[in-house]
């Protein structure tokens, strides 16, 4: 079933700061992460990945940790802007078929 | 490079009909998988699918749902007589063939309207 749960259903912050949002997912033998960006009446996008032999990865503004101790999981997202605005899923997959578990999102919101 | 194809963008429906959404993969991609949005909620996955094959149908309801992926042509995801709880937006993913680490593109999405 989904293992995959998030913090904080709703994010705001002002624009230029930074943005966390944050996962926890449940089975340790989940070895692929994914965090989604979804912007309204479109299907989700993909960010960043990180594999479960490393515990951070950087893109463009863009930074996903994971610690998998405590099985948790954090997109961090730098100088955030207005079109940051979406809804953003972390997704774990457990195991060489591609089956992700999505979580239930968290909504940021950027005020200018 | 087309990516996911999902037609129809919206379909509405009245109780007891039927209704088929449909997914044509990324150029190269066998693998299908499509998931269930309700609104302010994630993605729940339904079906897996492969060429001819259904991998996984876990999160398929058992009655009314249907999904294949046939040799030739687009993923059909199949719902017949529909309900008002039904009504959702339906993604369709697809990845290359099973790897480690791939990730899956997702196409527009499907929304359906039961009346």
């Amino acid at each position: 079933g989904e293992s995959v749960g998030l913090h904080l259903p709703t994010l705001s912050v002002q624009e230029g700061d930074n943005s966390i949002i944050n996962c926890a997912y449940s089975n340790s033998a989940s070895d692929y992460f994914i965090w989604y960006k979804q912007e309204s009446g479109k299907g989700p996008q993909f960010i960043i990945d990180i594999r479960s032999n490393m515990d951070k990865r950087q893109g463009q503004r863009v930074t996903v940790l994971l610690n998998k101790t405590v099985k948790h999981l954090s997109l961090q997202i730098a100088a955030t802007q207005p079109g940051d605005s979406a809804v953003y899923f972390c997704a774990e997959k457990l195991d060489n078929f591609n089956k992700f578990y999505f979580g239930s999102g968290t909504k940021l919101n950027v005020k200018p | 490079n087309a990516g996911v194809m999902q037609n129809p963008r919206h379909l509405v429906r009245r109780r007891g009909q039927e209704a088929r959404l449909r997914c044509s993969p990324m150029k190269g991609h066998s693998h299908v998988y499509w998931y269930r949005q309700l609104p302010e909620e994630g993605l729940k996955f339904m079906v897996y699918l492969q060429k001819e094959n259904i991998i996984d149908e876990s999160g398929m309801p058992k009655e009314r749902f249907s999904a294949e992926f046939p040799k030739e042509g687009p993923s059909i995801l199949r719902i017949q007589q529909v309900v008002r709880g039904d009504s959702a937006a339906y993604f369709c993913a697809s990845s290359p063939p099973s790897g480690w680490n791939t990730e899956a593109f997702f196409g527009q999405g499907t929304r359906l309207t039961v009346v």
